[in-house]
């Protein structure tokens, strides 16, 4: 079967680093994507690998391991705003968005 | 802002009723979707739309039914649910479903109680 893990919850410290893994299983492979969700809210885009990598965005940076079926989104100088649901999704050969539960990551003063 | 937008916002209903949710985009694309969300379980989605021509349904039950007039707009017209369809229902719209590189953008969505 086709399959997402990532961590349930995490919890990191203003201005530091975090770094939210997540795991795939899929049949065939197009592309991973990681957005955002804040509580009530409609989840936002952040990024998409389709190869090997690691691709920076400002403080939000994603990498991905084909081989390994593994990628990470990594947020540094973490802002109170950061507080939210991070959401991994892979597409498989058919063009499918396999979805995995979200890690919901608080930001402490 | 996203461009997508939902109403309602909120909904309570009973088993017995007959509802629709409405999703309209703004950005010019021809691909929407609906998607359930339920507390810590992963997106499921329930139906495709390409140029208003329905490509997914993920074996949903008939009490949902999707319709999709033209390009921008989107309903799920519900009857006789289920309080395990409670949930947040979303929204969301890309370009087309072609290009496996393509963002999906997502509405606010509609919370949805049935009691």
């Amino acid at each position: 079967g086709q399959n997402i893990d990532q961590p349930t919850e995490m919890t990191a410290t203003e201005g530091a680093i975090v770094q939210i893994n997540c795991t795939y299983q899929t049949s065939g492979f197009n592309g991973l994507f990681w957005y955002q969700q804040h509580a009530g809210e409609a989840p936002t885009f952040l990024s998409y690998n389709v190869l090997d990598g690691l691709e920076e965005k400002g403080r939000f940076s994603s990498f991905l391991s084909r081989s390994k079926g593994y990628s990470y989104l990594l947020l540094k100088e973490l802002q109170m705003k950061d507080s939210a649901s991070y959401l991994c999704a892979a597409r498989d050969s058919n063009y499918q968005l396999i979805w995995g539960a979200g890690t919901k990551l608080i930001i402490k003063p | 802002e996203t461009g997508v937008t939902q109403t309602p916002r909120h909904l309570v209903m009973g088993m017995t009723n007959k509802k629709s949710l409405k999703c309209e985009q703004h950005l010019g694309h021809n691909a929407m979707y609906w998607y359930k969300q339920s507390a810590k379980k992963p997106l499921e989605l329930m139906f495709v739309y390409n140029f208003k021509e329905q490509t997914e349904n993920n074996s949903v039950p008939s009490r949902f039914s999707p319709e999709c007039p033209n390009s921008s707009h989107l309903f799920l017209h519900l009857h006789t649910l289920q309080p395990e369809d409670s949930a947040l229902y979303l929204c969301a719209s890309s370009q087309d479903e072609g290009q496996p590189s393509y963002e999906q953008y997502f509405g606010p969505g509609t919370r949805l109680t049935v009691t």
